[in-house]
């Protein structure tokens, strides 16, 4: 079974840049996470998506960051523009259903540093 | 919002040795999973504890979690160089699974 994709695994991108990630979850698993992760701390949920939908985009901060998964398979998210507190791995997750009972797999994350 | 604090934050130990690590939360769950994350291997699930369980074993592993003191235990018994690892609880909150700060093992030959 294919695990999480994520592409490009490696970004560096001035300030002010825009800047897109790319995520193909675990083929049928309904559930996608996009998280962010600071050097030195745990991921931290940006945006969870059921399907199509948004389930919980709360600490997304909305003004630069964007995320969409339009037929409810792959997912972009985007950060536009980009600030040096952006700097960070940003991590992709999928599951079956949904739901924090069960295993979230990850992707290998792609790494952003902004100058 | 961050919900679980591992402790230690960094733990060295030689090959063959036990290795602990806890993890303490602020408000009720109903499950806390543990996950691991090398450059190897990314970040991967480990195990999950119920609030209903006192203990848990994978293998090497095993979790105990006390409701009343919030807090849970992650044992690793005859540590290996691979296990050199950071390590994650997370407990769920609400809808979504929040990830403490991580305790880095480095388990040397």
């Amino acid at each position: 079974e294919a695990g999480v994709a994520q592409s490009p695994r490696y970004k560096i991108i001035e300030k002010r840049q825009s800047v897109a990630f790319w995520c193909n979850p675990i083929s049928g698993h309904a559930t996608l996470y996009w998280y962010q992760q600071i050097l030195g701390q745990g991921p931290k949920l940006l945006i969870q998506f059921q399907n199509n939908g948004v389930v919980d985009d709360s600490q997304l901060p909305k003004d630069r960051f964007s995320a969409e998964r339009l037929k409810g398979v792959d997912s972009t998210l985007k950060i536009q523009p980009a600030k040096l507190e952006d700097s960070a791995v940003y991590l992709c997750a999928s599951s079956p259903y949904g739901g924090p009972q069960e295993t979230q797999y990850f992707g290998p994350g792609t790494r952003l540093l902004v100058l | 919002s961050q919900q679980g604090e591992e402790d230690p934050q960094a733990l060295s130990i030689q090959e063959g040795e036990n290795a602990t690590m806890n993890c303490s939360y602020k408000t009720s769950i109903n499950n806390l999973q543990w996950y691991r994350q090398n450059s190897g291997r990314g970040l991967v699930h480990l195990i999950l504890i119920r609030s209903n369980e006192r203990e848990k074993h994978s293998g090497r592993l095993r979790v105990t979690l006390d409701t009343s003191k919030k807090s849970s235990s992650l044992l690793i018994t005859a540590s290996r160089a691979a296990d050199t690892a950071s390590y994650f609880c997370a407990t769920d909150e609400g809808s979504t699974l929040t990830f403490g700060k991580g305790t880095m093992l480095l388990v040397s030959p």
